[in-house]
């Protein structure tokens, strides 16, 4: 596709059940990046992929949360026995590399996650 | 760690005049990049304009130009001629231009209303 998708659009889901977020990042960026956005909050970074590496995780909230990445496409953020302070818009975003910190990050239109 | 501090909430402007958003940063680094992004309704971030710590001149894209004061530790965001298409929240970004594992650091936003 032209740009990063995100899957699903929303979400509702119960306290204490796991969920799965995807992200589709465009085709050829090798990094990937995960932001949560609180109501009326800015973005906080949660976590990096280069490739389907990600050397530093801790940014993830809790011990709860998880990513992985399928070589240079798909990630998915699983968050396991939800909390209601786990409702937010998960982000995704990619770029052509990492290693160019100046280089454009092209967002996805998120999920949004409620917990009830 | 770097901050971002933007101090307007929101902000409102008349259809085709000039306004200015505030940000200011605390850092300790030298070679970083600053970042405007828009986010509309739709949720999805996109890129307004970059400035890259080094470079003493003020980037400018079009109608949006930024007033970088490095010494300061400021980057306003100027809008010359706002459309109603502008309204949107704006986040000012930091990234360290070291290449670490560090994703976008961002302010709260501030809230741009355009009155027709």
């Amino acid at each position: 596709g032209a740009g990063v998708s995100q899957s699903p659009s929303n979400k509702v889901t119960e306290k204490g059940k796991d969920v799965e977020l995807r992200c589709d990042p465009i085709s050829g960026h090798t990094a990937l990046y995960w932001y949560r956005q609180r109501l009326g909050q800015g973005l906080e970074f949660l976590i990096y992929f280069q490739g389907n590496s990600a050397p530093d995780k801790s940014g993830l909230p809790s011990d709860r949360f998880s990513a992985e990445r399928t070589g240079e496409s798909v990630s998915t953020l699983t968050i396991q026995r939800t909390q209601q302070e786990d409702s937010a818009v998960y982000l995704c975003a990619s770029s052509i590399h990492m290693a160019d910190p100046g280089g454009t990050q092209y967002f996805g239109p998120g999920t949004r996650l409620t917990v009830l | 760690a770097q901050t971002v501090t933007q101090s307007q909430p929101e902000m409102s402007v008349q259809e085709a005049e000039t306004v200015t958003l505030s940000c200011t940063y605390d850092t300790s680094e030298s070679d970083y990049y600053l970042f405007w992004y828009k986010q509309p309704p739709s949720r999805q971030m996109i890129l307004v304009i970059r400035q890259e710590a080094y470079k003493q001149q003020n980037a400018t894209e079009n109608r949006f130009s930024v007033n970088f004061q490095k010494a300061a530790k400021s980057f306003s965001l100027k809008i010359s001629d706002s459309q109603l298409g502008d309204a949107a929240m704006y986040f000012c970004a930091y990234r360290s231009g070291g290449g670490g594992a560090d994703g976008l650091t961002f302010g709260k936003g501030t809230h741009l209303i355009i009155q027709p």
